[in-house]
């Protein structure tokens, strides 16, 4: 695709319950990350996977919280037994290799969670 | 610790106005800093890129600027337009091995008509 897409846009939940994210990045990168963004707050990393290299989790915020990325291309963002404070806007974002230095990051649109 | 902060937090002014959005850190070693644009409900969009060298970069009506000497960072837009209502986030990279990016909350600009 043209840019990094993400689904789904929305998602509402109840408390325990599990989510699943998914985030396709531009094709040919080999670097993506997820963020998260609170509500007047600044993008927190959470997960950055480069190439087959093992992912760098040092962001995530607890075990609830996993990623996978299949085949080097879409990647999926996992919360087991969700809580009201997950909810925020959820940010992929790709670049090419390395994904340091300046290689610009795309980030898709976001998916909205929502814990009831 | 390593911190980026912006001012304001939130900003309004009427369209055709300018507008100078700012952003101190305290990231060291420095690598670079770029600004984002943020429209609502969308992901941020990368405006411009200031390394270490560079005092000044322009895009259209935005005009970054750079001291690294005061770890100072400015976002200048001119003749603001409705679309200019965004969030703008400061963002550097750290200049170590892991090159983390480090992030501002970003200011949030209202255009009024």
């Amino acid at each position: 695709g043209a840019g990094v897409s993400q689904s789904p846009s929305n998602k509402v939940t109840e408390k325990g319950k599990d989510v699943e994210l998914r985030c396709d990045p531009i094709s040919g990168h080999t670097a993506l990350y997820w963020y998260r963004q609170s509500l007047g707050q600044g993008l927190e990393f959470l997960i950055y996977f480069q190439g087959n290299s093992a992912p760098d989790k040092s962001g995530l915020p607890s075990d609830r919280f996993s990623a996978e990325r299949t085949g080097g291309s879409v990647s999926t963002l996992t919360i087991q037994r969700t809580q009201q404070e997950d909810s925020a806007v959820y940010l992929c974002a790709s670049s090419f290799y390395p994904g340091r230095g300046t290689n610009e990051q795309f980030f898709g649109p976001g998916t909205r969670l929502t814990v009831l | 610790k390593n911190q980026v902060e912006q001012s304001p937090q939130s900003l309004i002014i009427l369209e055709g106005k300018n507008c100078t959005l700012q952003c101190n850190y305290t990231v060291s070693p420095f690598s670079n800093l770029r600004w984002y644009k943020q429209d609502t409900g969308r992901g941020p969009v990368s405006l411009t890129i200031m390394t270490f060298s560079e005092n000044t970069k322009s895009n259209g009506r935005y005009t970054a600027t750079l001291d690294a000497d005061t770890k100072q960072s400015s976002l200048h837009i001119t003749a603001s337009q409705l679309s200019d209502s965004a969030s703008y986030i400061c963002v550097v990279r750290h200049g170590g091995s892991q090159g983390n990016l480090i992030f501002g909350k970003g200011t949030k600009l209202s255009v009024k008509p």
